[in-house]
């Protein structure tokens, strides 16, 4: 079974300040992991993925993250904050079985202040 | 835009009726996906479809199901409402069966009153 833990359900940080959200993943399989964001009333945006290439992602919109296999982690981060980053941020891991069940984690609200 | 289309976007019902939303993939996927998101469930997957297919299950009421036809556009029926079927539901399309993002679209907002 594979699943994702969101470490932080709320996050709040200044604007220009650096960004983390931790992820920590379980597979038994050699996951595809991916960040998708959610603003207010909106649907949900792939914001970057891991296929087993490079262990630093690079997304959209100056997000970054990177994957450790020892850790069993996938933090994703960003050096500066923006007002229009405020939104809910999603962990998620593919892979195993015959489909493509995509296993979201339970989110993170990030809170961006002036 | 994700090129994922879902109608209608909005949905008011009384309970006990029975409704019936759509999906249209982006061009060229064959797989759709569709998931709940409620405020106490959160994001739960409910089926995937490959090419005409079902080809995983997860937490889908037996009140519901889904198809994809051969155009690959996909509807989801709920039937035998309950207040606690409100929530939005999310249809997603990638191109192949596995290991691969999937595109959202923007959601079917399903109010039961």
């Amino acid at each position: 079974a594979q699943s994702v833990t969101q470490l932080d359900s709320h996050v709040s940080v200044s604007e220009g300040t650096p960004v983390l959200l931790r992820c920590n993943y379980s597979s038994s399989y050699s996951p595809s992991l991916f960040w998708y964001v959610q603003h207010p009333n909106k649907g949900l945006q792939l914001l970057l993925k891991y296929t087993s290439a490079a262990t630093l992602v690079k997304g959209i919109n100056g997000f970054e993250a990177e994957f450790k296999k020892s850790e069993t982690s996938f933090h994703l981060t960003k050096p500066s904050a923006h007002m229009s980053d405020a939104a809910e941020y999603f962990c998620v891991v593919s892979g195993g079985g015959g489909g493509n069940k995509l296993t979201f984690g339970t989110g993170t609200q990030l809170k961006v202040e002036l | 835009d994700s090129g994922v289309t879902q109608t209608p976007k909005h949905l008011i019902t009384a309970t006990g009726q029975r409704v019936t939303l759509r999906c249209s993939p982006r061009s060229g996927d064959l797989s759709v996906y569709w998931y709940q998101q409620s405020l106490d469930q959160g994001l739960q997957f409910l089926i995937q479809y490959y090419n005409g297919e079902e080809r995983a299950k997860g937490n889908i009421l037996e009140r519901f199901s889904a198809q994809q036809f051969p155009d690959l556009h996909s509807e989801l029926n709920l039937s035998s409402l309950e207040l606690g079927d409100s929530a939005l539901y999310f249809c997603a399309s990638s191109p192949y069966l596995g290991g691969t993002e999937a595109f959202f679209g923007q959601g079917t907002r399903l109010t039961v009153v």
